[in-house]
């Protein structure tokens, strides 16, 4: 069971690039999220995705956007990348339907850096 | 505004002492409450969870938790630290008026001396 998956692992980008961090889950989750960990901020929410078909901004979704493209995938993508946006990204699920389900699982996380 | 507050950024215990992380949270609704864990180099990993009932929880790895909803606050303590503890901690909490989307505190760094 592999849980969450994210890739790339690691990235490189220079200012104005844009790509897509892909995310698959495979526990039949209906909510997924995109969050960025800074250093002494924490994990801040970008995008979340309740069910398919749904997707909603979080705090910080500028410079941002996402696809919920079936169940499983939950991809992000940064169409101009900008030094702002050098960070490590975690996409997480969880199964919602109730305050039981509301634990979240998480990839491994994107590293990613804006030169 | 809610919020979820960590005041110690970061913490250095000495092995097999006890250790004790602070969370205060700020929201109207009931919260549901945890504790992530990560390792260097890793994702979160889940330590425990408040829901309801018992407001002494237990966790993975030897930790427990306590909510105490006078003070808005859910502690993470450890009664004896050990080197693979290391790591940072993070606590989070969902409610209702959040749509259950999980908020996370900023985190705070264990180190723990031989």
């Amino acid at each position: 069971n592999a849980g969450v998956t994210q890739t790339p692992k690691f990235q490189v980008l220079k200012t104005g690039q844009s790509m897509t961090l892909q995310c698959a889950q495979d526990m039949n989750h209906n909510s997924m999220y995109w969050y960025r960990q800074d250093p002494g901020m924490g994990l801040r929410l970008i995008y979340y995705s309740a069910s398919e078909g749904t997707t909603d901004k979080g705090e910080v979704p500028n410079g941002y956007n996402v696809s919920r493209l079936n169940k499983r995938e939950f991809s992000l993508r940064l169409e101009s990348a900008a030094p702002s946006q050098t960070s490590v990204y975690f996409c997480a699920s969880s199964a919602k339907g109730g305050p039981m389900n509301t634990e979240a699982f998480f990839g491994q996380g994107t590293r990613l850096t804006v030169v | 505004a809610q919020s979820v507050t960590q005041p110690d950024i970061h913490i250095t215990v000495s092995e097999g002492a006890s250790l004790e992380l602070r969370c205060n949270y700020s929201y109207g609704a009931t919260p549901y409450l945890f504790w992530y864990v990560q390792s260097p180099g890793q994702g979160l990993q889940l330590l425990l969870k408040y829901f309801s009932g018992d407001t002494l929880v237990q966790g993975i790895k030897g930790f427990e938790a306590e909510f105490k909803r006078s003070q808005s606050s859910f502690n993470l303590r450890k009664p004896s630290v050990h080197w693979s503890d290391a790591a940072e901690y993070f606590c989070a909490v969902v409610t209702r008026s959040n749509d259950y989307k999980l908020s996370f505190g900023a985190g705070t760094t264990v180190t723990v001396r031989a």
